[in-house]
């Protein structure tokens, strides 16, 4: 029962350095989504994905970028990481149109 | 652009007993859905109920039921029989229908259970 796939769990970079966060889910969802998660706050959504091919900005997508490798995996990237994007990043699926989300177990990101 | 607002940063109940999260939200759309999500410390997120704003019937999950007012826009989580395990925050939600799945959260309510 892996569900949606998060990798890594924890990093910390340097103001600067560019990374990678990896989501891959095997449910078989049309739709994926990245949202950012501040202390003491709600989830923001950075990107979506609603199907294979198409990605869409969301609320914060400064300073990111994301890609629909195929239908199972999402990644997002940080080309130049910033003390600002200290977070905990969430990647969640969904298959057909209003249905819950299914959310993986967070990356924590802290940049120094 | 729909906002969701939870009033209560923090509540506590005594184990045992019942609880009520309030959450209030923005729109001036008629088909919506709304949920509430469950973080416990462990940082999962855990979806705890859900409700369709066309259905006037209240959603329930065994001890977990929503007051729905949807003139008032309001949305309230109630928790009977508080367990240990209930401690955690508690997220409100809302998503347009057709508009991609997409979720505006709450700030949290985070929940003390007192044994």
């Amino acid at each position: 029962n892996a569900g949606v796939t998060q990798t890594p769990k924890f990093q910390v970079l340097k103001t600067g350095q560019s990374m990678t966060l990896q989501c891959a889910q095997d449910m078989n969802h049309n739709s994926m989504y990245w949202y950012r998660q501040d202390p003491g706050m709600g989830l923001r959504l950075i990107y979506y994905s609603a199907s294979e091919g198409t990605t869409d900005k969301g609320e914060v997508p400064n300073g990111y970028n994301v890609s629909r490798l195929n239908k199972r995996e999402f990644s997002l990237r940080l080309e130049s990481a910033a003390p600002s994007q200290t977070s905990v990043y969430f990647c969640a699926s969904t298959g057909t149109v209003n249905q819950p989300q299914h959310f993986g177990d967070g990356t924590r990101l802290s940049i120094l | 652009a729909q906002t969701v607002t939870q009033s209560q940063p923090e509540m506590s109940v005594q184990e045992a007993e019942t609880v009520t999260l309030s959450c209030t939200y923005d729109t001036s759309e008629s088909d919506y859905y709304l949920f509430w999500y469950k973080q416990p410390p462990s940082r999962q997120m855990i979806l705890v109920i859900r409700q369709e704003a066309y259905k006037q019937q209240n959603a329930t999950e065994n001890r977990f039921s929503v007051n729905f007012q949807k003139a008032a826009k309001s949305f309230s989580l109630k928790i009977s029989d508080s367990q240990l395990g209930d401690a955690a925050m508690y997220f409100c939600a809302y998503e347009l229908d057709n508009a991609g799945n997409m979720l505006t959260f709450g700030g949290g309510t985070r929940l003390m259970v007192k044994p």
